[in-house]
């Protein structure tokens, strides 16, 4: 199993530009969640979907933020426009929903920077 | 409101030198509590789930265990690769129950 992918890997990006991140969740996971990782608050849930609908993006810090899953294998989070506080490193993890009891498992990440 | 810290922030041990990691939590009932490290530069790696008061998990040189209000991690004769950020995450068992809330993390650095 290739595990959950996330492009880019690194995005540098002047403020004021549109950011998208985009996510493959493992094969068979029908539940998605976009957090944000920054020293001061840690892991934040952004927003998270169940088959596709987004269930709660009470954690999205923001309008400029929206975050999109088209079909079950394509998440996409979005920023528009960015600016520089917004740097910080982004996750996406998935996991079954079978019973609720299931496990996170998470990309490696999307450090992003903008100046 | 729902809340997860952990203990201490950092940890410098000696190679061999055996500790724990504590992770205390309130919650509106619990429906697991996970442990993942994180090396730079990655993502959180999932270690443990555990459910109930009582349990535990082992894992190498790592055991889980669990009470009604915390978690430790213990670690037994550590080596350096075990320097990494110890995650701790719990799952309340209400309606927002596919939320995981994380606690801000343990830096371990073992020294050889």
């Amino acid at each position: 199993d290739a595990g959950v992918i996330q492009s880019p890997r690194h995005e540098v990006t002047e403020m004021g530009q549109e950011v998208t991140l985009r996510c493959k969740p493992i094969s068979g996971h029908n539940s998605l969640f976009w957090y944000r990782q920054t020293m001061m608050r840690g892991l934040e849930l952004l927003i998270y979907f169940n088959n596709n609908v987004p269930i709660d993006d009470s954690g999205m810090p923001e309008d400029r933020f929206s975050a999109k899953m088209p079909n079950a294998s394509f998440s996409t989070l979005k920023i528009q426009p960015s600016e520089p506080r917004d740097s910080a490193v982004y996750f996406c993890a998935s996991s079954l929903k079978a019973t609720g009891f299931e496990t996170q498992y998470f990309g490696p990440g999307t450090r992003l920077l903008v100046l | 409101e729902d809340q997860v810290t952990q203990s201490p922030e950092a940890l410098r041990l000696q190679e061999g030198e055996s500790s724990s990691l504590n992770c205390s939590y309130t919650v509106s009932g619990l429906r697991g509590l996970f442990w993942y490290r994180q090396d730079p530069g990655k993502g959180p790696e999932f270690l443990f789930t555990l459910y109930s008061a009582g349990e535990e998990k082992e894992k190498e040189r790592l055991k889980a265990t669990l009470t009604k209000k915390e978690s430790f991690l213990h670690i037994t004769a550590p080596k350096p690769e075990d320097s990494a950020t110890y995650l701790c995450a719990v799952r309340p068992a209400d309606y927002n129950f596919n939320k995981f809330y994380f606690g801000s993390g343990t830096k371990l650095n073992v020294k050889p």
